[in-house]
């Protein structure tokens, strides 16, 4: 069975920093592109960034390119995103999502995580 | 950046049809998918590469896509189906997915 799961939310002031990790397990991880997305409260899905099978190309939304970092240890079956700089408007909910059966790439989603929450807030 | 456009919300009563649309220039050339998120739960891909199913989703749903608009069809309306819908296509000129804002249906 599939599972994602996020941690690393919580509240931080602004300017500050966190570490949002999602852990992997019952697929071959290293065999999938893997994709951070979040959603502000009430708002719609945006995504953020995206990574390649090996890590080695990675993708940014305009919105967080240069402050957020995206990266995996296949080994550890493990996704992170760095996020620094943060700003109130990086509030919402951060879903750790895998490409799956279904899709190609980061074209779409098949597989998503609970959510963790980031607040962003003095 | 490639933009698409879903109607806010859509209302309907049970065992009637639902349709969701997605506007999106010439989207009829690019594949869709189609996500359902329920109040306080991650988002469910229900439809890829415009019309074809996940396992476990029902047949009530189906989709089409062509011109300017990708549509989601829902036969038989269910209180299941009530929730926020989302269409998604890459964007190729910015090799990246882009969302649509969502459409909340409601079922009477």
């Amino acid at each position: 069975q599939v599972q994602l799961v996020e941690s690393g939310g919580g509240l931080v002031k602004p300017g500050g920093s966190l570490r949002l990790s999602c852990a992997a397990s019952g697929f071959s991880f290293s065999d999938h592109y893997m994709t951070w997305i979040r959603q502000a409260p009430g708002k719609g899905l945006e995504w953020i960034s995206y990574i390649s099978l090996s890590g080695d190309a990675m993708y940014y939304a305009e919105s967080v390119k240069g402050r957020f970092t995206i990266s995996r240890d296949n080994a550890k079956k493990l996704l992170y995103l760095q996020m620094n700089s943060l700003r109130a408007e990086d509030t919402a909910v951060y879903y750790c999502t895998g490409d799956g059966p279904y899709c190609s790439g980061a074209s779409c989603f098949s597989w998503w995580g609970q959510g963790t929450l980031v607040t962003v807030s003095s | 950046s490639y933009v698409l456009t879903q109607s806010p919300a859509v209302s309907v009563a049970p065992g009637q049809t639902a349709r969701i649309t997605c506007g999106g220039n010439n989207i009829g050339t690019i594949s869709v998918h189609w996500y359902q998120q329920k109040p306080g739960q991650a988002p469910v891909l229900v439809l890829y590469d415009d019309s074809d199913r996940p396992s476990g989703i029902p047949e009530r749903l189906s989709g089409s896509n062509s011109g300017n608009t990708a549509t989601l069809t829902i036969s038989r309306v269910e209180a299941w189906d009530e929730a926020d819908y989302y269409c998604q296509v890459w964007d190729i000129s910015g090799d990246h997915p882009v969302f649509g804002g969502g459409t909340k249906l409601t079922v009477l």
